[in-house]
């Protein structure tokens, strides 16, 4: 099975900031990666599909890259909306999370 | 409105049984794989089964193979998972979720998303 890990697991930042979250698999899986946004007590949010593709109605400041093992959402400009916890997903798995706080 | 409402969660004593459901309206719920994710206190997202339209194929984390069974009922717009032999880690919030599966090469992600049902497993 393939894993996915997400560095870093915890991160600071401060509106305005720009975030760069990344996602590696441990087998090559070509764009086969979702990222979603989840704030507590909410159900989680598409943000990305396709590694790349932003979802319908999702801020132009979210983007997503990458390919084969190694995938990166980056945030060109923390909003204060955007703290919450981030997470990657392939089908069947989803990587560990990397929560965006306050600086 | 495209919308999904899970129900079924509550208290159960290890070993016993739970059958959660979730229904499905504002969309061909016939035309969509549908899958369950969990979340237990504190940690993060967990994939834990989807099923293919028809339900032709299923698919289970290794964690609760033999133990949930996943199932739909397109006429009903339904989609439902028979937990058994439950444990304490089954403990979690249960979300079901339209998934748009893969296709061409691209994995399209899960879009629509239920608020969720709180299972927990406990004497």
């Amino acid at each position: 099975d393939i894993q996915l890990t997400q560095s870093p697991s915890f991160l600071s930042a401060s509106v305005g900031d720009r975030v760069t979250i990344t996602c590696r698999a441990s087998q090559g899986m070509s764009s086969y990666l979702a990222w979603y946004q989840q704030k507590p007590g909410k159900a989680p949010k598409l943000l990305i599909y396709a590694a790349s593709t932003l979802q319908s109605g999702v801020p132009s400041r979210f983007s997503g890259s990458g390919s084969g093992t190694e995938f990166t959402l980056t945030i060109s400009s923390l909003q204060p909306e955007d703290f919450a916890t981030y997470y990657c997903q392939r089908p069947g798995t989803f990587g560990g999370g990397t929560k965006v706080e306050i600086k | 409105e495209v919308q999904l409402v899970e129900s079924g969660g509550g208290l159960v004593q290890p070993g016993g049984s739970l059958r959660l459901s979730c229904a499905a309206s504002g969309f061909t719920f016939s035309s969509y794989w549908m899958s369950w994710v969990r979340q237990a206190p504190g940690r993060g997202l967990e994939w834990v089964a989807n099923m293919k339209q028809d339900g032709s194929e299923k698919h289970y984390v290794d964690s609760v193979k033999g133990r949930f069974t996943i199932s739909r009922d397109n006429a009903e717009k339904s989609l439902y998972l028979q937990m058994n032999s439950l444990r304490a880690e089954d403990t979690a919030v249960y979300y079901c979720a339209r998934d748009l599966g893969t296709r061409d090469g691209y994995y399209y992600g899960m879009d629509v998303w239920g608020q969720g049902t709180t299972v927990t497993v406990s004497s």
